[in-house]
């Protein structure tokens, strides 16, 4: 069965600090990897995506995550935080192959706080 | 091109009611996925619609449902309204076919059961 862990509830970053945000997952499968953002009262919006090519992957807004196999991590980073990055972020992974189910397994969510 | 719509926004009902949520995928996908986001939670997944079937479910009790229509739009129904459904109702839409696998949302649904 496919899980995510994400490290820590709240993160605070002073701004223009770099930003890390971690996620370790456990997959029986090679698995699809995801970053959603999420801000106040709204749905989700995908940051970024490891569907196995490229192990460093770039998203929206500056951030990027780096798909470790020998760690199952995918953490997800920005170099220099901005006020608008204040949001929870979503780990996710999913498993299977493209043409069949598609569950998607969520972290808890790490609410990310800049500090100006 | 319309992204995952969902409607209504926000909805309240009370104990013993039923509800019905409704969501219309992003141009191009067939395939639909309900979430229940409790407050301060990750999304939990409910099912999974493709060709008008139910194609998974999580770990949900039978007073949830859902049903897809020709245009791949869905709904969700709620029965027997408990205290503890009241969370954010989260569509996602994405393509059977396609590679990556990734799922789009929609902005959600805010049921509050008093």
């Amino acid at each position: 069965a496919q899980s995510v862990t994400q490290l820590g509830s709240h993160v605070s970053v002073s701004e223009g600090a770099l930003v890390l945000l971690r996620c370790n997952y456990s997959s029986s499968v090679p698995p699809y990897l995801f970053w959603y953002v999420q801000y106040p009262n709204q749905g989700l919006q995908l940051l970024l995506k490891y569907t196995s090519a490229a192990t460093l992957v770039k998203g929206i807004n500056g951030f990027e995550a780096e798909f470790k196999k020998s760690e199952t991590s995918f953490h997800l980073t920005k170099p220099s935080a901005h006020m608008s990055d204040a949001a929870e972020y979503f780990c996710a992974v999913s498993e299977g192959d493209s043409g069949g189910y598609q569950k998607v397994t969520f972290g808890t969510g790490t609410k990310l706080q800049v500090i100006p | 091109d319309a992204g995952v719509t969902q409607s209504p926004t926000h909805l309240i009902k009370t104990r013993g009611q039923q509800v019905t949520l409704r969501c219309s995928p992003k141009s191009g996908h067939d395939t639909v996925s309900w979430y229940q986001q409790a407050l301060g939670q990750g999304p939990q997944f409910i099912f999974q619609y493709y060709e008008e079937e139910e194609r998974q479910r999580g770990n949900f009790p039978d007073r949830f449902s859902g049903h897809q229509f020709p245009n791949y739009s869905s709904e969700l129904n709620v029965n027997a309204l408990l205290l503890g459904d009241s969370a954010l109702y989260l569509c996602a839409s994405s393509r059977t076919d396609s590679s990556t696998d990734t799922q789009y949302f929609g902005p959600g649904t805010r049921l509050t059961v008093l």
